[in-house]
């Protein structure tokens, strides 16, 4: 069974750009979960995907947003990119149910300049 | 690879010498706690859950113990090998009935030859 798979893995952009990652979860996960991962902060919840509805959302500005498709795969954006936002962006798919085991990807790689 | 966190505590241990890693959780009303392993370059992979109904699981060389009344976590290895060597989360989930999780900031391993 493939795993979940993020693209890009690696990006560069400048401030002021806007940015698009993208999520294809594990077959027949229908949640999808980002999070942004920076060793200052560490791991931080950005939002959760499931079914194409956002059902949680994290203490991030609204630069950051995102979406579920029907196939449940997900993107994410960020614009107007600040500095900060340079971190590594995981996204983790799940069961349905509300609770359980994330199962991540690799991540993203971002590199504002 | 990339580096998880630069200023992250750190445990050392011999090889083959049991590892315990402690986490403090933040909300007395989570309900669900997993451990997670990241190597470098990777993204986070389960190693073990938890209900807050219950104050131990065991895995497979790992074990589990939850103290509600302190909230605190914590994770043993037994017989800890070179391949145990990475970043170490434990999160909570609060219960709101999504895949929202409070990461704590990590505990790099290193095991020692």
């Amino acid at each position: 069974k493939a795993g979940v798979t993020q693209t890009p893995r690696y990006l560069i952009k400048t401030r002021g750009q806007q940015v698009t990652l993208s999520c294809s979860p594990i077959s027949g996960h229908r949640s999808v979960s980002w999070y942004q991962q920076t060793p200052g902060q560490g791991l931080q919840f950005l939002f959760e995907y499931f079914s194409e509805t956002q059902r949680n959302k994290g203490n991030f500005p609204g630069r950051f947003s995102g979406r579920q498709f029907s196939n449940s795969r997900s993107e994410m954006n960020v614009s107007t990119l600040e500095l900060g936002d340079s971190a590594l962006y995981l996204c983790a798919s799940s069961l349905a149910g509300g609770t359980g085991e994330l199962f991540f990807g690799e991540g993203s790689r971002l590199t504002v300049l | 690879g990339e580096s998880v966190g630069l200023h992250l505590p750190t445990l050392s241990v011999q090889e083959g010498d049991n590892s315990i890693i402690n986490c403090a959780y933040s909300n007395s009303a989570s309900d669900y706690f997993i451990w997670y392993k990241q190597e470098s370059g990777k993204g986070p992979q389960f190693i073990i859950d938890i209900r807050s109904n219950m104050d131990k699981r065991q895995g497979q060389r790992v074990t589990v113990l939850l103290n509600k009344t302190v909230k605190h976590l914590s994770l043993q290895i037994a017989a800890t090998q070179p391949g145990d060597s990475a970043v170490y989360f434990c999160a909570e989930n609060l219960g709101t009935g999504t895949y929202k999780y409070i990461f704590g900031t990590g505990t790099r391993l290193k095991v020692l030859a």
